[in-house]
């Protein structure tokens, strides 16, 4: 059974740079860059902040930066803000008749 | 502006059926890729079925056989048609718009903010 593996929490400083990173198993995942990463703050609507492993989506800001290499995708928050504390979701490609997956998410917190 | 908004969520029974409705605005939901994906409390996203501009569909294992996904033209609206509930069905469930990139579409750029199914005895 493919997965997607994710820390369960990173934590940072304000105005620091944090990686989350996505572990995957599955040989689609290494070979195809259909990763995206989601914040999500909880009872609101997942916000797309990255596809296509490293495509940010238009308004969504600078700071956020994503990249792979080999089976392990990542995202890059720089100049850390209170704001920025959210779950934050990797997804990938999973199969033709599974579509996708994600991961367990990992829960930022901006000390 | 692009919105979805999605409505059925309530207390059923296990064993019982319920249907979930996700109404769009700004944009037609049959010319693109619409999904279903769920949250159970104290979990992370699960994905639950998509059904393609051609028509095609697709469902996880979990709900394969149990879920049916549907869209209405002319309302524009997605239905998630879910039968033989159990407790593990318990979660929000978002409608997301799938986004095209590079030929592919298997990102979400457009959310709606869910609606709870919970399913207890």
């Amino acid at each position: 059974q493919s997965a997607l593996t994710q820390p369960a929490s990173v934590s940072g400083s304000p105005g620091q740079s944090i990686t989350i990173s996505c572990t995957g198993t599955s040989s689609d995942f290494e070979i195809y860059n259909l990763v995206s990463w989601y914040q999500h703050y909880p009872g609101k609507a997942p916000k797309l902040v990255i596809y296509e492993v490293n495509k940010r989506p238009s308004g969504v800001s600078d700071r956020f930066s994503g990249s792979k290499s080999g089976n392990t995708a990542s995202l890059t928050i720089s100049g850390l803000q209170a704001e920025d504390e959210a779950d934050y979701y990797c997804c990938s490609y999973a199969g033709s008749t599974t579509y996708v997956m994600f991961g367990g998410g990992t829960k930022l917190t901006a000390l | 502006e692009v919105q979805l908004v999605e409505s059925g969520g309530g207390l059923v029974q296990p064993g019982e059926s319920l249907r979930l409705s996700c109404a769009a605005s700004g944009f037609i939901v049959s010319n693109n890729f619409m999904s279903w994906v769920r949250q159970a409390p104290g979990k992370g996203l699960e994905w639950v079925s998509v059904i393609y501009r051609d028509g095609t569909i697709y469902y996880a294992d979990s709900v394969r056989g149990r879920f049916t996904i549907s869209r209405d033209h002319s309302k524009n609206t997605v239905y998630l048609e879910m039968n033989n509930l159990t407790d593990d069905d318990t979660a929000v469930y978002h409608c997301a718009r799938g986004l095209t990139s590079s030929g592919y579409t298997y990102y979400f750029d457009y959310w709606g903010q869910g609606t709870l199914v919970t399913v207890s005895s």
